[in-house]
């Protein structure tokens, strides 16, 4: 069974740093490009960046250049997301994806003072 | 950006009776590999999206046949033969052809 499980979230102030971890399990992790997408409280899905399988390219959306920088382990099948100069803006549930296929649980995350 | 139009914004519908979402593109998902990357998911109340379908109208091994999608270019429609109860929450069209993804707003089914 595919598992994508996140974790990191909470509560940050505005222009720290926070970084999410997605632990996958049930498919062969290293074969795949991989994303994070971001929900807004009762908004609609927004796609935050791309790696590809082998961490040599990378992706990212307008909105998080040079402030976010997406990775991954592959020897230990984890998905990174490293989020500096946070923005109340960016306060989302945030989910690890192995995109158009499967979806973790998400990871809240609420950037305020 | 390619920017994705869903309508309606919302559906209400009884059991059994079919339902159509329309989704247009700003531009063409036609790929350069000859493939259209446009995909539809669902979100149920309280949870994570799922898959439904890709490329414009394949089914995911576990997707019901109830479902179909197709279109091209510019103009996608996913179908519902019967709706079911199991089929309320927000469908979203996204696509993969051209970065950055773009997803629709989305159309929020619920059961009349």
């Amino acid at each position: 069974e595919v598992q994508l499980v996140e974790s990191g979230g909470g509560l940050v102030q505005p222009g720290r740093s926070m970084k999410l971890s997605c632990a996958a399990s049930g498919f062969t992790f290293n074969n795949y490009d991989m994303a994070w997408v971001c929900q807004a409280p009762k908004k609609g899905l927004e796609w935050v960046a791309t790696i590809s399988y082998d961490g040599s390219s990378t992706y990212y959306r307008d909105s998080v250049k040079g402030r976010f920088t997406i990775s991954r382990d592959n020897a230990k099948s984890t998905l990174y997301l490293q989020m500096d100069s946070l923005r109340s803006e960016d306060t989302a549930t945030y989910y690890c994806a192995r995109l158009g296929h499967y979806w973790g649980q998400g990871v809240m995350v609420t950037v305020s003072s | 950006d390619v920017v994705m139009t869903q309508t309606p914004v919302s559906l209400s519908l009884a059991i059994g009776q079919p339902a159509s979402i329309s989704c247009k593109s700003s531009q063409s998902l036609l790929g350069t590999s000859g493939k259209t990357f446009l995909n539809w998911i669902l979100q149920r109340p309280g949870q994570s999206p799922k898959r439904l379908i890709y490329q414009v109208s394949k089914l995911y091994s576990e997707v019901p046949d109830r479902f179909s999608g197709s279109g091209s270019e510019t103009e996608f429609t996913l179908k519902i033969s019967r709706v079911e109860a199991e089929d309320l929450g927000v469908y979203y069209c996204w696509q993969g052809t051209h970065f950055p993804y773009t997803f629709g707003a989305g159309t929020k089914l619920e059961l009349k």
